[in-house]
């Protein structure tokens, strides 16, 4: 089955600074990337998302790029802020639209 | 439009003890999933439903949990008897249909404490 590796699993910001995180996965066939983020006690809920054919995807300051070839693609946030402190899950598509998801990144924003 | 519903939203049962969940899925959604999701951890999907039918149920425990989607709407998971390492976030979510890149919608999960 797909295997999903994320990195890292934690990772502090000051504000204002950048973000990446970073994920691999096994199944060549996979062709949906999408980005949760989960609030504590919340539900996931998407953020971004990129599909095979597109190499990078931006939205205000959220950007995913994605190398096919490699099979890694990431995460990126700008100018980050207090409310991005969050986990962020990545995911990937099998047969069926079934996700399965990172380890998850646990993002702390210092004010 | 209103969300994925689930309910109850905490449950807290001692092991052996059976217990449900529930889940409304947005309206005209066909595809329903079930994951579990343990603490630090991403969620792992358990079963998915079109419509109806149980379309993949390769990662459900069958010799205790069990799940029905009547009508091709509303959906209950089940788990009967509970053991101590079901303690979990089981979540709920919903898509348009299951073609690659339909957004799925997550519940808010219920939390499961087994005692």
């Amino acid at each position: 089955g797909e295997n999903v590796e994320q990195h890292p699993s934690t990772l502090s910001v000051q504000e204002g600074d950048s973000a990446v995180i970073k994920c691999t996965y096994s199944d060549s066939a996979s062709n949906y990337f999408p980005w949760y983020k989960q609030e504590l006690g919340k539900r996931p809920q998407l953020i971004i998302d990129i599909r095979s054919n597109v190499g990078e995807k931006k939205d205000q300051r959220i950007a995913v790029t994605l190398n096919k070839t490699a099979k890694h693609f990431s995460l990126h946030i700008t100018e980050t802020q207090p409310e991005d402190s969050a986990v962020y899950f990545c995911a990937v598509n099998n047969a069926g639209n079934m996700l399965t998801f990172g380890g998850g990144t646990r993002l702390m924003v210092k004010p | 439009e209103a969300g994925v519903v689930q309910s109850p939203r905490y449950k807290i049962i001692e092991k052996k003890q059976p217990v449900a969940f529930w889940c409304n899925p947005i309206s005209g959604h066909n595809t329903l999933y079930w994951y579990l999701q343990n603490l630090g951890q991403g969620p792992e999907l358990l079963i998915r439903y079109e419509n109806e039918e149980a379309v993949d149920d390769s990662q459900l425990p069958k010799d205790r949990f069990s799940a029905e989607r009547l009508k091709g709407v509303d959906s209950t998971l089940k788990i009967q008897p509970a053991e101590l390492g079901d303690s979990a976030v089981y979540l709920c979510a919903s898509s348009r249909d299951s073609l690659a890149g339909n957004e799925q919608f997550f519940g808010p999960g219920t939390r499961l404490t087994v005692l």
